[in-house]
């Protein structure tokens, strides 16, 4: 089994509507990461937390929200969707120096 | 947030050649990482160079970091098929946050 795992792996969503991207993770890590990447501009910190009490704004947190329900779990909430959030989502984990990241979800905002 | 910034963007070599990336970046570091993703998957770490080191080889890697000059390079030796991919270098400018270059697209052709 995939050390991290993210769902839904692919969506389609509508302007204005509510989505959440989940990601769990199996390493036994605290630090969690939200990321987005679009085309040529390689990826992007949204969010990342040290521990379940801990949360922190990246580079480009505006539009997201987040919740860590529990060390394995992180979660990304776009409160009311736009088509410039149309992008690839990657989360990921690290212990040490590396990180581990998820396969990704393809988000489309119509 | 700083950003790697790699160059060349896109390389094309025939198998058994060699790859040469390049990537700069603007602050102090702790380390810099170079991950592969292959075609929208979830980015792969391939080799991790801290500050304080010049070159470090992991199989047919080598990464050399010049920290005066702001530098990296990551070479790979007897390129194969199965190494084309994006190539990203992350700097880890502190407590795990990594800021991602744009990428480098390499193609091996067989």
């Amino acid at each position: 089994d995939a050390d991290v795992t993210q769902t839904p792996r692919n969506r389609i969503t509508k302007t204005g509507k509510r989505i959440m991207l989940e990601c769990s993770q199996t390493k036994g890590h605290d630090r969690m990461y939200w990321y987005r990447q679009d085309p040529g501009l390689g990826l992007r910190l949204i969010y990342y937390s040290f521990d379940v009490k801990d949360i922190n704004k990246g580079e480009i947190s505006d539009g997201y929200s987040v919740s860590r329900q529990a060390q394995a779990k992180f979660s990304l909430s776009l409160e009311s969707a736009i088509p410039n959030q149309t992008a690839l989502y990657f989360c990921a984990t690290t212990g040490l120096n590396e990180q581990f990241f998820g396969p990704g979800t393809r988000l489309t905002v119509l | 947030s700083q950003q790697g910034e790699e160059d060349p963007q896109a390389l094309s070599i025939q198998e058994g050649e060699n790859a040469t990336m390049n990537c700069s970046y603007k602050t102090s570091i702790n380390n810099l990482q170079w991950y592969r993703q292959n075609s929208g998957r979830g980015l792969v770490h391939l080799i991790l160079i801290r500050s304080n080191e010049r070159e470090k080889h992991s199989g047919r890697l080598r990464v050399t970091l010049d920290t005066s000059k702001k530098s990296s390079s990551l070479l790979i030796t007897a390129s194969r098929a199965a190494d084309t991919a994006s190539y990203f270098c992350a700097t880890d400018y502190g407590n795990n946050r990594l800021a991602f270059g744009k990428g480098n697209q390499v193609v091996v052709i067989p």
